[in-house]
């Protein structure tokens, strides 16, 4: 069936450096691929999305690209933050238009 | 403001006794859906409705009930629950009737079945 790996489950930097969270998806046919954020205590809530005409995307200190081809998308977050510090999940719309989520990062941005 | 409320936030229940957590959206959108949130395995689709008296099963339906009489209100139901079903449990809407558009999503409801 449909799956959407996400790595690393885990990921701790520091305060100003990079965070990197990859994605894989197994359905060639998808088309859109949005990132959600959920801090804690909360609903997740979408961030970034990138659809499969485009190869990246970019908000202020998040990026997203995408490469169809190997069928896997990142998310990137310059500079980051203690506000950044969240559980990330990507997703992948597949055929049949479903939302398929990864299984989340847990972002942790130390001062 | 535009939102989507669940009730209860919290709730603890014992094996076998009905429950039913209710989502409410005030945005007018046509689209809602339930997802449960398990360590390690993400965001799971339960049930979701494209409008008002059109529901279907998402990847996680068992043990699980739906219904959709008014746009607003997509009320999760639990007829017999069992610990599995112990989890974290969110509602969405989104804007379209299709189901992969921006969804927007509850505060989430934290299941305990002893």
């Amino acid at each position: 069936g449909e799956n959407v790996e996400q790595h690393p489950s885990t990921l701790s930097v520091q305060e100003g450096d990079s965070a990197v969270i990859k994605c894989t998806y197994s359905d060639s046919a998808s088309n859109y691929f949005p990132w959600y954020k959920q801090e804690l205590g909360k609903g997740p809530q979408l961030i970034i999305d990138i659809r499969s005409n485009v190869g990246e995307k970019k908000d202020q200190r998040i990026a997203v690209t995408l490469n169809k081809t190997a069928k896997h998308f990142s998310l990137h977050i310059t500079e980051t933050q203690p506000e950044d510090s969240a559980v990330y999940f990507c997703a992948a719309r597949g055929q049949g238009g479903k939302l398929i989520f990864g299984q989340g990062t847990e972002l942790s941005v130390k001062p | 403001e535009a939102q989507v409320t669940q009730n209860p936030r919290y709730l603890i229940t014992v094996t076998g006794k009905k429950l039913t957590v209710t989502c409410s959206q005030n945005m007018n959108h046509e689209y809602m859906s339930w997802y449960r949130q398990d360590p390690g395995l993400g965001l799971r689709q339960i049930y979701y409705s494209m409008n008002v008296e059109v529901t279907d099963k998402g990847d996680v339906p068992e043990g699980y009930k739906v219904s959709r009489k008014e746009k607003r209100n997509f009320p999760l139901i639990l007829e017999s629950p069992s610990p599995n079903q112990t989890s974290l449990y969110f509602c969405a809407s989104s804007p379209s009737g299709r189901p992969a558009e921006t969804q927007y999503f509850g505060p989430g409801t934290r299941l305990l079945v002893l």
